[in-house]
């Protein structure tokens, strides 16, 4: 079946250090983002890329960096600038970036808490 | 700038009974709309629509959805709740005029269904 795959889903690391999230999507699918929950929040977008090699910076980008050298794959980097890691981050993807017909389809999530 | 609301953090209804969750939103130009839903500790998957047409719409497991321009409104319903419908709803909008990039989410609703 098709679908988005983030690893890990728990994730663990000590305050200072760089960690490296997951996602993969074997849906063909030209656009992908990465947003961040938080309880009472919603979801808030972090970075996002429209097509392989380039990616743009979403509402809360500062203390994450990402890469985007394959289609399939958007792998979120939490540096030790971003000062509230701790979150439950998701990925999705949609077939265009620009069209309104294209629903987002959403991996499982990594939890990541930094203590 | 754009906005989601969703005025209600709870919503607790008996099975069997109908359902409704609500959402006002705020976008400059024409918007569209959408509802997904979220199970424990998994991703958002998406319910339904709105883009142009039929005020009413139906989206998956027998959901629906009401668009009231005047109200600004894009309420979430379903005849008779079951308990599977539990989860965290969330209710999402953009100007017709951007893509995904732009989609603002509200905060959620919780729905438990009370057997």
């Amino acid at each position: 079946d098709g679908g988005i795959t983030q690893s890990p889903k728990y994730l663990f690391r000590k305050e200072g250090q760089n960690v490296t999230l997951s996602c993969e999507q074997n849906l063909n699918h030209d656009a992908m983002y990465w947003y961040r929950q938080d309880p009472g929040q919603g979801l808030r977008l972090i970075y996002y890329s429209q097509i392989v090699n380039d990616f743009q910076k979403g509402d809360i980008a500062e203390g994450y960096s990402v890469s985007r050298e394959k289609k399939e794959s958007f792998p979120l980097t939490v540096t030790s600038a971003q000062k509230n890691p701790t979150a439950f981050y998701l990925c999705a993807s949609s077939k265009r970036g620009n069209r309104w017909d294209s629903p987002l389809h959403f991996g499982n999530g990594t939890r990541l808490t930094v203590t | 700038a754009q906005s989601v609301a969703q005025p209600e953090d709870q919503v607790n209804v008996a099975e069997g009974n109908p359902l409704t969750v609500k959402c006002t939103y705020s976008v400059s130009g024409n918007p569209y709309l959408f509802w997904y839903v979220q199970y424990p500790n998994r991703g958002l998957q998406f319910l339904l629509k709105y883009i142009t047409g039929d005020n009413l719409v139906k989206g998956s497991y027998g959901f629906e959805a009401e668009f009231n321009k005047s109200q600004t409104s894009f309420h979430l319903k379903k005849p008779s709740a079951l308990v599977s419908d539990s989860a965290l709803y969330f209710c999402a909008a953009m100007d017709s005029n951007f893509g995904n990039e732009k989609l603002t989410f509200g905060t959620g609703t919780r729905l438990t269904i009370i057997p």
